[in-house]
């Protein structure tokens, strides 16, 4: 079974565009989460979504946004880029959306430099 | 202030060493789980514990997680090489629904 799958694996862009990264979930997983890693503030939860709805979302301004589609991949953007911006993003994926815990798989990440 | 608090930040030690990593918090999780992330990489699932007290073997891995629900530890026997990396415990706060929570993260670096 082929794990979860993000791209691009490297992206640049510079202060004020926009971006979209994909992340495609292991096969028959529904729920997609997506979390910013960076030096500083480690591992930080941006949202889950499950059935093409947002299920939780983390504390980060509205302009990191996302979606699911009905094949359950997933997109996250960002608007008006910052310095600031600049992570490892990760996508995850579960099987379902579970309330008492949830065991994770993550994907290779996608490394969004902000020049 | 991060929920979830992992000591120490940083560890390196030689290779047949023993190490305990710790995550601690003031909140009670319906579940901790340890992950491992090598550099250019996604974290991997090492573990899952449910129950207080629980403690889980994964050969030279063992991962105990606290009576109260509140803190789990990880202990590496003999370390090796292949040991090194990010480990990163986290949890789903009881009272919330499926958002987890990860620590601050080990670095962990195993030399010969």
């Amino acid at each position: 079974k082929a794990g979860v799958t993000q791209t691009p694996r490297y992206l640049i862009k510079t202060r004020g565009q926009q971006v979209t990264l994909s992340c495609s979930p292991i096969s028959g997983h529904r729920s997609v989460s997506w979390y910013q890693q960076t030096p500083g503030q480690g591992l930080q939860f941006l949202f889950e979504y499950f059935s093409e709805t947002q299920r939780n979302k983390g504390n980060f301004p509205g302009r990191f946004s996302g979606r699911q589609f009905s094949n359950s991949r997933s997109e996250m953007n960002v608007s008006t880029l910052e310095l600031g911006d600049s992570a490892l993003y990760l996508c995850a994926s579960t099987l379902t959306y579970a309330v008492s815990y949830n065991e994770q798989f993550f994907g290779p990440g996608t490394r969004l430099t902000v020049l | 202030t991060q929920l979830l608090e992992q000591s120490p930040q940083f560890l390196s030690i030689q290779e047949g060493e023993n190490l305990t990593v710790y995550c601690n918090s003031s909140s009670v999780f319906s579940s901790l789980q340890w992950y491992r992330q090598e550099p250019g990489e996604g974290p991997v699932l090492l573990v899952t514990v449910v129950t207080g007290g629980e403690v889980k073997k994964l050969k030279r891995l063992t991962f105990q997680f606290g009576d109260a629900r509140k803190d789990s530890s990880l202990h590496i026997t003999a370390a090796q090489p292949g040991d090194t990396g990010l480990y990163l415990c986290a949890g789903v706060p009881t009272g919330t629904a499926s958002k987890l929570t990860f620590g601050t993260g080990t670095r962990l670096q195993v030399t010969l």
